[in-house]
C-alpha cells in the first residue's frame, strides 16, 4: 500500500539554528499534508498543513514546502529552540471519500542549548 | 474539556485478558481514528469512523481487535485475549469534515498506555 516515509530518523541542531525535517510520500493522489509535533508522553499536535495546490505555507517560525514533482515535503523551523525538541511526523491524506491520514515514521529533533 | 479525552491513561493487564479503551472525541467531530504507537515507532492506523459510513477497519491487526462508535460520539476499542505484542500506546483522534472536499486537522488525545504482562 501507499506509505509516507522520512529521510532522517534523528536530527540534532544547536539552539538558534534553522532545522529542516524531510518527508517523502508515495501516493500521488494525496492532496493534503500535515506536520505534527509529538512531545514525550503526549499525543501529536498540529503544527501546519498544506494543500496540494500550494508549494509553500508559512506559520510562526515554521514553513512547509511541498514539491509534488518529487513527492517531497519538508518542515523548516527557524531559530530552533529547546522547546522544539520532539518527534515530528508528516501525514498525508489521499482525499476521495476516505480522508484517512497516513503517518510517516517520525523524526526525532534534539535541540542542544 | 474541549479536547479529545481517552481513558484510562494507563492500563496494565495480564496476557489473555480482554481490555476496553475509551475515546471521547471533540463534540461535533464526525471523524474518529484509532492509532497504535509502539515505543520509538510511528503511528499505525487501526480503524477510522466517518459519520454514518461503514468504518474503515483495514488497519486492525487481527480479529482480536474491534471497535465501535456509539451514537456517532464515544468510541471503544476492544482487544480480546491480549498478547504481549499488543503493548503500546493507543491514540484516538477526531476531526470534522467540511463539505465533500474540505478536510481539517485531526486532534489527538493523550493516549492510553497498554502494558500486557
Amino acid at each position: 500500500g501507499e506509505s509516507v516515509g522520512l529521510h532522517l530518523p534523528t536530527l540534532s541542531v544547536q539552539e538558534g539554528d534553522n532545522s529542516i525535517i524531510n518527508c517523502a510520500y508515495s501516493n500521488s493522489a494525496s492532496d493534503y499534508f500535515i506536520w505534527y509535533k509529538q512531545e514525550s508522553g503526549k499525543g501529536p499536535q498540529f503544527i501546519i498543513d498544506i494543500r496540494s495546490n500550494m508549494d509553500k505555507r508559512q506559520g510562526q517560525r515554521v514553513t512547509v514546502l511541498l514539491n509534488k514533482t518529487v513527492k517531497h515535503l519538508s518542515l523548516q523551523i527557524a531559530a530552533t529552540q529547546p522547546g522544539d525538541s520532539a518527534v515530528y511526523f508528516c501525514a498525508e491524506n489521499s482525499g476521495g471519500s476516505n480522508y484517512k491520514l497516513t503517518f510517516g515514521k517520525g523524526t526525532l529533533l534534539t535541540v542542544n542549548p | 474539556g474541549a479536547g479529545v479525552s481517552q481513558s484510562p491513561s494507563n492500563k496494565v493487564t495480564e496476557k489473555g485478558k480482554d481490555v476496553e479503551l475509551r475515546c471521547d472525541p471533540i463534540s461535533g467531530h464526525t471523524a474518529l481514528y484509532w492509532y497504535r504507537q509502539s515505543l520509538g515507532q510511528g503511528l499505525e492506523f487501526l480503524i477510522y469512523f466517518q459519520g454514518n459510513s461503514a468504518p474503515d477497519k483495514s488497519g486492525l491487526p487481527s480479529d482480536r481487535f474491534s471497535a465501535e462508535r456509539t451514537g456517532g460520539s464515544v468510541s471503544t476499542l476492544t482487544i480480546q485475549r491480549t498478547q504481549q505484542e499488543d503493548s503500546a500506546v493507543y491514540l484516538c483522534a477526531s476531526s470534522v469534515l467540511i463539505g465533500t472536499s474540505g478536510y481539517t486537522e485531526a486532534f489527538f488525545g493523550q493516549g492510553t498506555r497498554l502494558t500486557v504482562v
